[in-house]
């Protein structure tokens, strides 16, 4: 069955460097996403993209936060200037159909677990 | 905010099915009920989706009431892989014209051997 692909698994860095996670989504899918989920709360939307650009973007995904489709298959969220409380689980999601379609799946990856110091 | 109310935690014993229940009361006539669940902080994964209809596909049950003001999923023999937290979400039409999906606390359950 296919997955969404997620690199690192685990990421540590120091506070006020940059870091890129990775993502592979689904071979067919067009509509690409960032949740993330802090220890102990909710997941959380950051940001949807679509035909090479962001469709909608949440509160959180202020200007350190940069997302990219650099070739056909990769997908990435870039943090500019990390920040203790960007400390989280970043979830890379894939559909198939669109978030203004009703039938929307979204699948996940297993998630990058960032850890700032 | 999500428009769903869950249990905070449900037991289930093992080979016996689980019901989840759902309260979606302000839920609009073309929103969607959607089940996800997340084990041990895995990726959320899809379970099954409804408008108003019963819904039937290999790993659950969706079960809507005639008002669709709620919903159960139900897992027929539950196992102790199926021990996750368990999210019912109604999609929302956000601002910019798409329907997101919002994560609210779930339900965690635990299947007991």
């Amino acid at each position: 069955e296919p997955e969404v692909t997620q690199t690192p698994s685990h990421q540590v860095t120091q506070m006020g460097q940059e870091v890129i996670l990775r993502c592979v989504p689904i071979s067919n899918h067009l509509y690409f996403y960032w949740y993330r989920q802090i220890l102990g709360q909710k997941v959380e939307f950051l940001v949807s993209f679509y035909n090479n650009e962001i469709s909608e973007k949440s509160e959180i995904f202020d200007d350190q936060f940069s997302v990219e489709r650099p070739d056909g298959s990769n997908f990435t969220l870039k943090i500019r200037s990390t920040k203790l409380e960007d400390s989280a689980m970043y979830f890379c999601a894939s559909s198939r159909s669109g978030p203004r379609g009703a039938n929307e799946k979204l699948f996940f990856g297993s998630g990058t677990q960032l850890s700032v110091l | 905010d999500a428009k769903t109310t869950q249990p905070t935690s449900m037991d289930c014993a093992e080979g016996r099915a689980a019901n989840l229940p759902c309260n979606h009361s302000t839920i609009s006539g073309n929103e969607y009920v959607y089940w996800y669940r997340q084990i041990h902080s895995q990726g959320p994964q899809y379970i099954i989706h409804g408008l108003k209809n019963n819904e039937t596909n290999e790993m659950a049950s969706l079960i809507i009431t005639e008002d669709r003001k709620s919903s159960t999923l139900i897992l027929p023999h539950a196992t102790l892989r199926d021990t996750a937290v368990y999210y019912c979400i109604v999609r929302v039409r956000s601002g910019a014209g798409s329907y997101q999906l919002t994560f609210g606390k779930g339900t965690k359950l635990s299947v007991i051997p």
